[in-house]
């Protein structure tokens, strides 16, 4: 089974912080994704990377930046945290376009 | 730019009735999936629709795509409570990486 792992369940930072959010996925999976989910709004796509340090932007990448250096492994990078950022992150994986994408458990982050 | 919109984007029902879930979206695309997302957890794939005509069927659910109606159906037969989630629809962009543009997402409540 493909596993898509986050490092945190819940996370609460203060505005201004940096605040780093970490994806694995197990499967060798060529193309990475960083959702927002809010409520009413669906998900909405922040940042992909179809390959090792590639990156492309999505629908709403303003504020957030991103890095892959390993396949395995695609992060997210809030540079400077603030309240309009409080959301359920998701990161999914899939091997490519012909398959669905995978989802992690979802990071939900609080910035006070 | 591409628009996804479903509806209902709630629905009640009862235990053992029949329903649709409707899936339009804005512009030229072969590539449609659903998830199903159950109250704190993540996305989980349902199915994958690649071509126009496409139907899938899992247990109580059907999923079809009709590429130049720009609509998919995601149809519940027999509804039983376990149904009870919110389902997303999404679109994958035609050109380049995949990329897909999700629907608000339709909270179903099945009511014994």
């Amino acid at each position: 089974d493909v596993k898509v792992t986050q490092s945190s369940r819940y996370l609460v930072k203060r505005t201004g912080e940096k605040v780093f959010l970490e994806c694995v996925q197990d499967m060798d999976h060529e193309n990475m994704f960083w959702y927002r989910q809010d409520p009413g709004l669906g998900l909405r796509l922040i940042y992909f990377s179809y390959d090792v340090k590639m990156k492309e932007k999505g629908d709403i990448p303003e504020g957030y930046s991103v890095s892959r250096e390993k396949k395995e492994r695609f992060s997210l990078i809030l540079e400077s945290a603030s309240t309009n950022q409080t959301s359920m992150y998701l990161c999914a994986s899939t091997l490519s376009r012909l398959y669905e994408q995978y989802f992690g458990p979802g990071t939900r982050l609080t910035v006070t | 730019e591409l628009k996804v919109e479903q509806n209902p984007l709630f629905l009640s029902m009862q235990e053992g009735k029949n329903y649709t879930i409707y899936c339009n979206y804005s512009t030229t695309s072969d590539r449609l999936y659903w998830y199903r997302q159950d109250p704190g957890k993540s996305l989980e794939s349902l199915f994958v629709l690649l071509s126009n005509g496409a139907v899938k069927q899992e247990g109580r659910l059907m999923a079809s795509l009709d590429t130049k109606a720009r609509l998919s159906t995601l149809h519940i037969t027999a509804a039983v409570h376990d149904l009870s989630a919110t389902y997303f629809c999404a679109v994958d962009l035609i050109q380049g990486a995949q990329k897909l543009v999700f629907g608000q997402g339709t909270r179903l409540t099945i009511n014994p």
